[in-house]
């Protein structure tokens, strides 16, 4: 969806660089997410957030950390990048009723750890 | 953990043909989505459907939430048709709203 964007859409960047991939939204939603896709499989939950002030680790934290610098802005970052993180990262966003409301996702930003 | 499994792993179509496409989950879910990957990697929202039924032109949908399994019906394939297919849930009680991504279908459709 257009309403959320993601910025790079590419990058290649070396071992031990530090990294940030960001995210944001017009939706006016209060939930974000970031999750990983590696090849052949589906998507996992990185880290999510109910809104500014509520950041939740999601099944595969280790390695990254992000910041929600506004209700529309969601950042993943990867303090020392390793090759194992070379995936397709997309943020989405939920309008927030408990789980059961549609999450729309972005166009993703591919990511190549040399 | 719940479970997501979807059916067939790999699909081979020829243009104009049908198809459906399976999710089984292994618990109760308050929010059952199908996504269509495209070729470039970009996700695309088809249904939400936790339960019942929907149509999107040749697109339609059926989750049966009390059996525990979704349906994605393909009629009259295309070519843009292909990709990869993920279905997904949420746990009901899951207020982080946290999808669960089964391992997806490929569909291939020749013309």
């Amino acid at each position: 969806d257009a309403d959320v964007t993601q910025t790079p859409r590419n990058r290649i960047t070396k071992t031990g660089k530090r990294i940030m991939l960001e995210c944001s939204q017009t939706k006016g939603h209060d939930r974000m997410y970031w999750y990983r896709q590696d090849p052949g499989l589906g998507l996992r939950l990185i880290y999510y957030s109910f809104d500014v002030k509520d950041i939740n680790k999601g099944e595969i934290s280790d390695g990254y950390s992000v910041s929600r610098q506004a209700q529309a802005k969601f950042s993943l970052s990867l303090e020392s990048a390793i090759p194992n993180q070379t995936a397709l990262y997309f943020c989405a966003t939920s309008e927030g009723t408990g789980g059961a409301d549609t999450q729309y996702f972005g166009p993703g930003t591919r990511l190549t750890v040399l | 953990g719940i479970q997501v499994e979807q059916s067939p792993p790999d699909l081979i179509l020829q243009e104009g043909a049908n198809s459906t496409l399976r999710c089984n989950f292994s618990d109760s879910v308050n929010n059952l989505q199908w996504f269509h990957q495209n070729p470039w990697g970009q996700l695309i929202n088809l249904f939400y459907i936790p339960s019942g039924t929907k149509q999107n032109g040749r697109l339609s949908a059926t989750t049966v939430a009390t059996e525990r399994y979704s349906l994605l019906y393909i009629s009259s394939s295309q070519t843009t048709d292909s990709g990869v297919y993920f279905c997904a849930v949420a746990l009901f009680g899951n207020q982080g709203g946290k999808l669960i991504f089964g391992q997806g279908t490929e569909l291939s459709v020749k013309p």
